[in-house]
């Protein structure tokens, strides 16, 4: 079947801008979670939604938001957009029912920021 | 909070050598445990986990990894390392209370000499 996959692959934008990112995850997955992956900062949680409701979140600013759509595909959007916003951007997909959960990831989004 | 530990950042080793890749993690409750492998350019793989029952876990590529919850440990084994096993490999916990949100450890990026 099918993996998770995001789009776009890469991304440039400049400061101040803002920008949304997609995620479709595994066909039946219900849960998607966002993560941000830098080389200081390491794989960072920003937030998670099951069927269409965000159930958990990270430490984040209120510039980082999501949103799930009836059919679990996920997007991400950052307003505002800083330097300190360049890093590899992170899906995971989920049956999420249960604590007994694996997650499935994405190839990412890369996200410079100019 | 939570949080991972891995005490390796770089670890290089010979072909054939043994491999063993140290994770701590600190929370008092019950936990579900990863190790995730990055390969270069990949996305994200899951090496194994644990959820409950027997604390020796066998994963993929002839990885194991042991659960000794009385040192809040989850080290990572390979008796025989090869050349494709060059990667970064990351130690992750969930709790039953936040299932969906992984913390994962910074990483450990292992480098194999032909």
């Amino acid at each position: 079947k099918a993996g998770v996959t995001q789009t776009p692959r890469y991304l440039i934008k400049t400061r101040g801008q803002q920008v949304t990112l997609s995620c479709s995850p595994i066909s039946g997955h219900r849960s998607v979670s966002w993560y941000q992956q830098t080389p200081g900062q390491g794989l960072q949680f920003l937030f998670e939604y099951f069927s269409e409701t965000q159930r958990n979140k990270g430490n984040f600013p209120g510039r980082f938001s999501g949103r799930q759509f009836s059919n679990s595909r996920s997007e991400m959007n950052v307003s505002t957009l800083e330097l300190g916003d360049s890093a590899l951007y992170l899906c995971a997909s989920s049956l999420g029912e249960t604590a007994n959960t694996e997650a499935f990831f994405g190839q990412g989004t890369r996200l410079t920021v100019v | 909070a939570q949080s991972v530990s891995q005490h390796n950042h770089h670890v290089i080793l010979s072909e054939a050598a043994s491999l063993e890749l140290g994770c701590n993690y600190s929370y008092g409750g019950t936990v579900n445990l990863f190790w995730y492998v990055q390969y270069p350019g990949q996305h994200l793989q899951l090496l194994l986990k644990y959820f409950s029952g027997d604390p020796l876990v066998k994963g993929i590529k002839g990885f194991e990894a042991e659960f000794i919850k009385s040192k809040f440990s989850f080290n990572l084994r390979k008796p025989s390392v090869q050349w494709s096993d060059t990667a970064e490999y990351f130690c992750a916990v969930t709790t039953y209370s936040s299932a969906s949100k992984i913390i994962f450890g910074s990483g450990t990026r292992l480098s194999i000499r032909p």
